[in-house]
């Protein structure tokens, strides 16, 4: 079944302990995205990826980090979380369609994460 | 930054009856999406439109692309309970390459 997977799904943590939420994709994908949804705020993303080893950062990335080191996988890292961080995050992947006028994004399930 | 309102923010209705959701930008987006977020899940796609004064039509679902692609609307025929969520729109912007800018949301309840 074609899926964007994400661990974990649930993360309550402490201020300043670092912590990694992973994401997998098993679609062949070239581009992958990470975003944090907050009410009143809707989707922000975070930090981006086109391939392997180029990464972007998107309208809200002080605070993370991440690596695209296989084309599979695009951990979110944070390095020293604050509790502003606490919020819902989405890993997505997605691919060219249409010739160059869109790109079909896949979600993954989200991992809510609390910072105390 | 590239912006997208949507409107309303919050709409309940009843079963059978019919709605409207708009998203508008001073923008001009090379396409525009609209997704479905079920609670606990993460979005999903419903459409993609790409070129202006564009209409596609899902079931109860037509969707339009503004002619100027600056804005566009989802409405929603004869709603049904099953239809509730929160809907999406996302603009991709002509030099913005895969990135998409997405507008905060409407909550859509449909009540039996």
């Amino acid at each position: 079944e074609a899926q964007v997977t994400q661990n974990p799904r649930y993360l309550i943590t402490v201020t300043g302990k670092k912590l990694t939420v992973t994401c997998s994709q098993n679609m062949n994908h070239e581009y992958m995205s990470w975003y944090r949804q907050d009410p009143g705020l809707g989707l922000r993303q975070i930090y981006y990826s086109m391939n392997v080893e180029v990464t972007d950062k998107g309208d809200v990335p002080e605070g993370y980090k991440v690596s695209r080191k296989e084309k599979r996988n695009f951990p979110l890292i944070l390095e020293s979380p604050s509790p502003n961080q606490t919020s819902l995050y989405f890993c997505a992947s997605s691919f060219r369609s249409g010739g160059a006028q869109s790109y079909e994004q896949y979600f993954g399930p989200g991992t809510r994460l609390t910072v105390t | 930054t590239q912006l997208l309102e949507q409107s309303p923010q919050f709409l309940s209705i009843q079963e059978g009856e019919n709605l409207t959701v708009y998203c508008n930008s001073s923008s001009v987006f090379s396409s525009l999406q609209w997704y479905r977020q079920e609670p606990g899940e993460g979005p999903v796609l419903l459409v993609t439109v790409v070129t202006g004064g564009e209409v596609k039509k899902l079931k109860r679902l037509t969707f339009q692309f503004g002619d100027a692609r600056k804005d566009s609307s989802l409405h929603i025929t004869a709603a049904q309970p099953g239809d509730t969520g929160l809907y999406l729109c996302a603009g991709r912007g002509e030099t913005s390459g895969s990135r998409l800018t997405f507008g905060e949301g409407t909550q859509l309840t449909v009540n039996p």
